[in-house]
């Protein structure tokens, strides 16, 4: 059974700083997503992680993936007010027939 | 505009009053799935479907139905609600390009069961 953790769960931060939000999930997998959801709304596509050592970046936001670590990780630099949201990753155990496992989400909150 | 659209937004029923949510979507995706959301839970997902009258269980499937009779539709279908099913759901479709394609999420329904 695939396992995906989060850490933290809850992140509550000023704005200018960085902070990082980890991934680990617990079978072999080269396929890793981060989704962001705002209060009360659907979950929007971030990144897609599709190989060893992948990295994406938009705006403040740069996700990697390790694979040979089984980690992945959301990298937020300089936070502003704008990137208070919950963030999930979510991993593929198969080659996408099974669905997504998500993590329980990373809970954040910038303060001005 | 492409896009995911489920039905109802909001839902409140009593336990064992049978209901339907319907999620259309317009981008020709072949693949399609079912998702719930709980407090300290994330998401975990219900059904999914392949193609067109293909479905499988996914990690909840018990007291959920599903069918996929035409490609852009793909009802969830609770037979006999009861108050554990209380949540907030998500249709979600994407391509099939061998899993590499993220997810497209509908607008969720957030379902009591009294």
């Amino acid at each position: 059974e695939l396992k995906v953790e989060q850490n933290p769960l809850f992140l509550s931060m000023q704005e200018g700083k960085n902070y990082t939000i980890y991934c680990n999930y617990s079978t072999t997998s080269d396929r890793l997503y981060w989704y962001r959801q705002d209060p009360g709304k659907s979950l929007e596509s971030l990144f897609v992680l599709l190989s060893n050592g992948a990295v994406k970046q938009e705006g403040r936001l740069m996700a990697s993936l390790d694979t040979k670590a089984r980690l992945s990780t959301l990298h937020i630099t300089a936070a502003v007010h704008d990137l208070s949201a919950t963030y999930f990753c979510a991993v593929d155990m198969t080659g996408g027939a099974d669905g997504l496992t998500f993590g329980k989400g990373t809970h954040l909150i910038i303060q001005p | 505009e492409a896009q995911v659209t489920q039905n109802p937004r909001y839902l409140i029923t009593v336990t064992g009053k049978k209901l339907t949510v319907t999620c259309s979507q317009n981008m020709n995706h072949e693949y399609m799935s079912w998702y719930r959301q709980d407090p300290g839970l994330g998401l975990r997902q219900i059904y999914y479907s392949m193609n067109v009258e293909v479905t499988d269980k996914g990690d909840v499937p018990e007291g959920y139905k599903v069918s996929r009779k035409e490609k852009r539709n793909f009802p969830l279908i609770l037979e006999s609600p009861s108050p554990n099913q209380t949540s907030l759901y998500f249709c979600a479709s994407s391509p099939w390009t061998g899993g590499r394609s993220p997810l497209h999420f509908g607008n969720g329904t957030r379902l009591t069961v009294t």
